[in-house]
């Protein structure tokens, strides 16, 4: 069984890097097969996409947040991550770290972390 | 990137079927996964590709899909279905795109 767990400040100030970690347990990224997702869901409303990363490195980003996002993956400690920077109160949201499976047809959630709420706020 | 439109709200009754749609132009290329999201919780996938279910997701849940709208049908609701619901698809540059979500009321 595959889970995921975010860690990470909870509270960031306005202006600074969101950064986040999702450590991966019950299967290997480096394996491949699977792209490494960070989706976000601001209080109150739906989920948003931010990017996802294949265990070769190769990223997608949102076209709305590619200029303040990076994802990396580290595959020794099986974890990938999540820089934002530039944040501002609309950045804070619940942030969830996730599998995925691509194909030609579909991009399929399989595993979801449990969230992490990430408050921009001095 | 493109879109994926929800109804805001969906009512069933206890015991009665219901649908819930997606639509997008990416949906006319690829399938719709949809996904079941309680209060405090993370979404749970109920429904991906053609009609598939994962394993321990009750078969009253079922997928269509025709033209550019993505149905998920739920016959029999029970009070546990009731959820926010969204649904999910990627497009042509490898973007992914979530629906606005559905708020499933059960009456």
């Amino acid at each position: 069984q595959v889970q995921l767990q975010e860690s990470g400040p909870g509270l960031v100030k306005p202006s600074q890097t969101l950064s986040l970690t999702c450590t991966v347990s019950g299967g290997s990224i480096s394996s491949g097969g699977y792209y490494w997702s960070w989706i976000r869901q601001h209080p109150g409303k739906g989920l948003e996409w931010i990017g996802y990363i294949y265990y070769s490195g190769s990223t997608y980003y949102n076209p709305s947040l590619k200029s303040r996002v990076t994802i990396s993956v580290d595959t020794s400690k099986n974890q990938f991550s999540l820089k934002l920077s530039s944040v501002t109160a609309a950045d804070t949201a619940v942030y969830y770290c996730a599998r995925g499976s691509y194909s030609s047809s579909w991009y399929v959630v399989d595993y979801w972390g449990q969230g992490t709420l990430v408050t921009v706020s001095s | 990137s493109s879109e994926l439109t929800q109804d805001p709200a969906v009512s069933v009754a206890l015991g009665q079927t219901v649908r819930i749609t997606c639509q997008g132009d990416s949906l006319r290329s690829y399938y719709a996964s949809w996904y079941q999201q309680k209060p405090g919780q993370a979404p749970v996938l109920v429904i991906y590709g053609k009609n598939n279910r994962p394993s321990g997701i009750p078969d009253r849940f079922s997928g269509s899909s025709s033209g550019n709208t993505a149905s998920l049908t739920i016959t029999g609701a029970q009070a546990e279905d009731e959820a926010d619901y969204y649904c999910n698809s990627r497009d042509s540059s490898g973007h992914v795109v979530f629906g606005g979500g559905t708020k499933l009321t059960v009456l």
